[in-house]
């Protein structure tokens, strides 16, 4: 199995309230993502980055905020959660070294109250 | 825009019964085109990227192939194993990913 990890898996929080999502990678890959997964919608980029400190927007970036300190950390904040923010959060990583592939992590459940 | 089309949304087979799932995109600076499986609960799963037109690619029962419009994934004698939904993703310039909605495939014993 690919060393992406999340956590945590599972998060119930109230409407208003900051979350923290981290995604953590043993693959040393250079990019990184994260998508959510909604009914209808597939998964959908939110922000990726593409280098320690360097990051950019993805198509629903809105509420939105990342972090990457280290190359094998990728947080993901939600400021300040909404109800539209219930989701599965998935994070996936990507290198230009062969064999190009991308890996994604097990998924992070977020049930916003 | 751009947009990655999939179809159809869901595909019941016979075990045995062949069949393809069709990928379609209108991308502007297109780098690649990757297919991945998703179990119930579970993160997508890579099974290929295909970089040029003309290309191929297999993997035991699945197969994939790539034209300037839109791939296909191929599934040859399918077993209830193989039931999951398939992604289509595009890569672009920039190294962003944009998925399409995916095809639901379930394979009847």
């Amino acid at each position: 199995d690919a060393g992406i990890t999340q956590s945590p898996r599972h998060k119930v929080t109230e409407t208003g309230t900051p979350v923290t999502l981290r995604c953590h990678q043993t693959e040393n890959h250079r990019y990184m993502y994260w998508y959510r997964q909604d009914p209808g919608h597939g998964l959908r980029l939110i922000h990726y980055s593409y280098g320690v400190k360097d990051t950019d927007k993805g198509e629903v970036s809105d509420g939105y905020s990342v972090s990457r300190s280290k190359t094998e950390d990728f947080l993901l904040t939600l400021e300040s959660a909404t109800s539209s923010q219930t989701s599965v959060y998935f994070c996936a990583t990507w290198d230009q070294r062969f064999p190009y592939e991308q890996y994604f992590g097990p998924g992070t459940r977020l049930t916003v109250t | 825009e751009d947009q990655v089309t999939q179809s159809p949304e869901a595909l019941r087979l016979q075990e045995g019964e062949s069949s393809s799932l069709n990928c379609s995109y209108t991308v502007s600076g297109l780098r690649g085109l990757f297919w991945y499986r998703q179990d119930p609960g579970k993160g997508p799963e890579f099974l290929f990227t295909l970089y040029s037109a003309g290309e191929e690619k297999e993997k035991e029962r699945l197969k994939a192939t790539l034209t300037k419009k839109e791939s296909f994934l191929h599934i040859t004698a399918p077993k209830p194993e193989d039931s999951a939904t398939y992604l289509c993703a595009v890569q672009v310039t920039g190294n962003q990913f944009y998925f399409g909605t995916g095809t639901s495939l379930t394979v009847i014993p």
